[in-house]
């Protein structure tokens, strides 16, 4: 069993919709990272977070630490968010753990 | 965006041929991170260095090689490329900065084709 899984591992929506991508992971971890990979493109720092909640334009990121669990919102959704999102849990001070993403297209 | 750049960004070479693929910096972070991308995966660690000249393994360090001399320079390097090695592999770097939980930074990648 993966120590991080995503899901859905694939996400179809229309554009405005509001969609949440969930993480789940088996570790002790000292903060999660999201991050966004558009196709043929490189890897996107979206946040860092060890606690509560974080927010960025449309994107929110939530962390439950006792339920082990992340989620990353994305309000009002739109084309140019279709990418793959990566959830990371980082183990002790220095390695990241990868989940193996959620692939998001919006239409619109 | 954070300052780094991979070279080469393709590259196609034969089973059985040296590759070196370099990732540079311009950041002055202490560590610097090489993964491989394959499809059903997530990114997997290769090596990874804390410092000019200290380096260790990752989960899949088995057929490379690394190598940090200078701050801004970490090599990947694979002795003898098989098949398996076809991939896309990125670089990473981070820092201990106030607030930061040592975020890592990524370059842009770099397809590598083995034949």
């Amino acid at each position: 069993k993966n120590e991080v899984e995503q899901s859905p591992q694939n996400l179809t929506a229309q554009e405005g919709e509001f969609i949440t991508i969930n993480c789940s992971y088996s570790v002790g971890i000292s903060a999660l990272h999201w991050l966004q990979q558009h196709p043929g493109g490189g890897i996107v720092s979206l946040f860092m977070l060890s606690s509560g909640k974080k927010k960025h334009g449309r994107l929110i990121a939530t962390i439950n630490i006792q339920e082990k669990h992340s989620s990353l919102h994305i309000t009002a959704s739109h084309p140019r968010d279709s990418a793959v999102y990566i959830c990371a849990v980082k183990k002790g001070t220095d390695k990241l753990i990868f989940g193996t993403g959620t692939r998001l297209q919006v239409f619109p | 965006d954070a300052g780094i750049t991979q070279s080469p960004r393709h590259k196609v070479t034969e089973t059985g041929t040296p590759v070196t693929l370099r990732c540079h910096q311009t950041e002055n972070h202490r560590y610097m991170y090489w993964y491989r991308q394959d499809p059903g995966h997530g990114l997997r660690l290769i090596h990874y260095s804390y410092g000019v000249k200290d380096t260790d393994k990752g989960e899949v360090s088995d057929g490379y090689s690394v190598s940090r001399s200078k701050t801004e320079d970490f090599l990947l390097t694979l002795e003898s490329a098989t098949s398996s090695q076809t991939s896309v592999y990125f670089c990473a770097i981070s820092d201990w900065r106030a607030g930061s939980y040592n975020e890592q930074f990524f370059g842009p990648g770099t397809r590598l084709t083995v034949l």
